[in-house]
């Protein structure tokens, strides 16, 4: 059983610039969520994916877009970086919607200079 | 909106000593996480805890649940220096839909 990889693990990008991160779920998993964690805080609700269709979104800007492919890997997408959105990215799968828990990923350390 | 505080949000001890760390929540709970995160790692799975009364334990630690105050507790019995990292607690609530609401979390130091 695999579980759920993430990439890049590190990137660094320019303020206004474009960025896409990369989730491969849990094998058996159809539901992705994407966390935002700063530095020194706990992780924040981004968006929620379910058999490719959203399922719930924090508190974040439409510049934070995802989608969820067939098998249900899944992308975040964040337009027009800000300084501000340098963070940890955590992808987390799980069955349907939550059951059973959630399988967190390793994570990929954005920083925007 | 859910919310989810932690205390103490910084943790200094002893090797050998035992201490709690208290999770509380604003809304009805359908599970409640603990996680464990290295620096610079992501986030280990501890406990899950399904129901009012719920206890569990691993080693050293010891997390139980009551759903009618809302409170969660990590029991630290103890502690040795592997145990140095921060605990989150995490609630997964129908109220809020099917996500996880992390605390602050607390940074434990164990020191020998």
């Amino acid at each position: 059983e695999t579980g759920v990889t993430q990439s890049p693990t590190h990137l660094i990008k320019t303020r206004g610039q474009q960025v896409t991160l990369r989730c491969s779920s849990q094998s058996g998993h159809n539901t992705v969520s994407w966390y935002q964690q700063a530095l020194g805080q706990g992780p924040q609700f981004i968006f929620q994916y379910y058999r490719e269709e959203e399922n719930g979104r924090g508190n974040f800007p439409p510049r934070f877009s995802g989608l969820q492919f067939p098998n249900y890997s899944s992308e975040l997408n964040v337009n027009a970086l800000e300084l501000d959105d340098s963070a940890l990215y955590l992808c987390a799968s799980s069955l349907e919607l939550g059951r059973g828990g959630y399988t967190f990923g390793s994570g990929t350390r954005l920083t925007v200079v | 909106e859910l919310k989810v505080e932690q205390n103490p949000l910084f943790l200094s001890m002893q090797e050998g000593k035992n201490y709690t760390i208290y999770c509380n929540y604003s809304t009805t709970s359908d599970r409640l996480y603990w996680y464990r995160q290295d620096p610079g790692k992501s986030l280990e799975s501890l406990f899950v805890l399904l129901s009012n009364g719920a206890v569990k334990q691993e080693g050293r630690l010891m997390a139980s649940l009551d759903t009618k105050a809302r409170l969660s507790t990590l029991h630290i019995t103890a502690a040795v220096h592997d145990l140095s990292a921060t605990y989150f607690c995490a609630v997964d609530s129908k109220t809020s839909g099917s996500r996880l609401t992390f605390g602050e979390g607390t940074q434990l130091t164990v020191n020998p």
